[in-house]
């Protein structure tokens, strides 16, 4: 099967701080990668959609300049937690198809003191 | 209403036991359903993928779907201690689509 790879696995950043996720597809080539955001005993809820060499689709209510996503090449996106503060802290995930199927990234726990 | 709604659980059961996990949805448009696994601090990862109503069965694993009642299973036969984990559902409009719309996700704990 595909694999996607997420790094960091966890992150811990001080308040007012910028962080990078890191999403990449290892053995495909992923066009479009997607970041979802999952908070304790909730859903996933998708943030945004991220396309190759374009700009990202971003879903209702989620801030656009705070959650900058840069998909620069077919194989990695990088989503970046501008300015972060505590509410920020939750589980991002990313996740990218290939023929088809949705394969998920190992997640990322943010947490911002 | 939620688009696609999940008991959250936690649902506890003695290894050996069937299991059975479900999700009713409210958009008939959903065409194909998908059933993922995630443990604790890790990705989801996909275990059933259906599409027609009937069943689909793999390994110990039964997937259910039900359009006309708008209602999706999962069973789990023999269950084991490293079934415990949160499953959940997931649907999609069209094949093609990568968006998927998720349940909350049941909390599965198999005692040994």
């Amino acid at each position: 099967g595909a694999v996607v790879s997420q790094h960091p696995s966890w992150v811990i950043c001080k308040s007012g701080t910028s962080v990078k996720i890191e999403c990449r597809s290892l053995d495909f080539q992923a066009t479009t990668m997607f970041w979802y955001r999952q908070f304790p005993k909730q859903s996933l809820m998708l943030m945004a959609t991220s396309n190759e060499g374009s700009k990202a689709t971003y879903e209702q209510g989620v801030e656009k300049d705070k959650f900058l996503i840069n998909h620069a090449s077919l194989t990695l996106s990088t989503l970046t937690v501008t300015s972060a503060h505590p509410e920020d802290s939750s589980f991002y995930i990313c996740s990218a198809s290939y023929r088809g199927e949705a394969f998920f990234g190992q997640g990322t726990r943010l947490t911002v003191v | 209403q939620k688009e696609v709604e999940q008991d959250p659980g936690p649902l506890s059961v003695p290894e050996g036991a069937i299991v059975s996990l479900n999700c009713t949805y409210s958009n008939s448009a959903f065409q194909y359903f998908m059933w993922y696994r995630q443990y604790s601090r890790k990705g989801p990862e996909l275990l059933m993928y259906t599409y027609s109503s009937g069943n689909k069965e793999d390994g110990r694993f039964t997937a259910q779907v039900d359009k006309s009642s708008k209602y999706i299973s999962l069973f789990i036969r023999d269950s084991q201690p490293s079934d415990s984990a949160t499953y959940l559902c997931a649907m999609k409009w069209r094949a093609g689509s990568y968006q998927l719309t998720f349940g909350k996700g049941t909390k599965l704990s198999v005692i040994p």
